[in-house]
């Protein structure tokens, strides 16, 4: 069946720009996760939903990071005013469910590598 | 808060070598432990996982067991392929809190035949 897919698969901006990156998750999960890989480095957390709603946040760096799943299918990230420093990788992953008590294990999208000339 | 710390790479070994990539954690409470993989030109693919201490997770010949009292979970492969060359990445998630997770720096996995 289909994977994870992420659209644009490379997105180059410039400085203070506004960009949109877009998760399509499989089909049926409930739980979906943004993460951010910068060069040479792990991925970090930024932010998880559970069906529409951000049931965690934590990981968005600052108030120019946002991100919506309106009907608890597909996402999309928004970075107002980009910086060159937002430039990496980033990455969208799906499970079944995030709920407590379950381990579901996360599929990853191919991510959308971003560039703030 | 919660980390993970793994090797630095590269790390460069012969066709059937023996293989150890060290990652430990540090946590408030139990995680559950995984090693995820990327093979060059793909995405980031679940390689095997321990929910709880002394658990062994294992895959495509690889091994890593949950080590509570030491905060370990060491990946090992007996005899390794030139098809294992990739970056490895050692994570740790709270399955009672989302399941988000965090991640090592990774490591470079390179196998010359």
């Amino acid at each position: 069946g289909a994977g994870v897919s992420q659209t644009p698969s490379n997105k180059v901006t410039e400085k203070g720009k506004y960009v949109e990156l877009r998760c399509d998750p499989i089909s049926g999960h409930t739980a979906l996760y943004w993460y951010r890989q910068s060069l040479g480095q792990g991925p970090e957390f930024l932010i998880y939903f559970q069906g529409t709603g951000a049931a965690d946040d934590s990981g968005l760096p600052n108030d120019r990071f946002f991100a919506v799943r309106p009907e608890g299918s597909v996402s999309t990230l928004k970075i107002q005013r980009t910086e060159r420093g937002d430039s990496a990788v980033y990455l969208c992953a799906s499970s079944k469910t995030g709920l407590a008590g379950n381990y579901n294990e996360q599929f990853f999208g191919p991510g959308t590598r971003l560039t703030v000339l | 808060g919660d980390s993970v710390t793994q090797m630095e790479g590269p790390v460069t070994l012969s066709e059937e070598a023996f293989l150890t990539i060290n990652c430990t954690y540090t946590a408030t409470g139990y995680p559950s432990l995984f090693w995820y993989v990327q093979y060059p030109g793909e995405g980031l693919q679940l390689l095997l996982k321990a929910t709880k201490a002394d658990d062994k997770g294992s895959n495509k010949g690889f091994e890593a067991t949950y080590r509570k009292e030491t905060t370990s979970f060491h990946l090992e492969k007996g005899s390794v392929q030139v098809s294992d060359s990739a970056v490895y990445f050692c994570a740790l998630s709270f399955y009672n809190a989302g399941n988000m997770l965090t991640f090592g720096g990774g490591t470079r996995l390179m196998v010359k035949p």
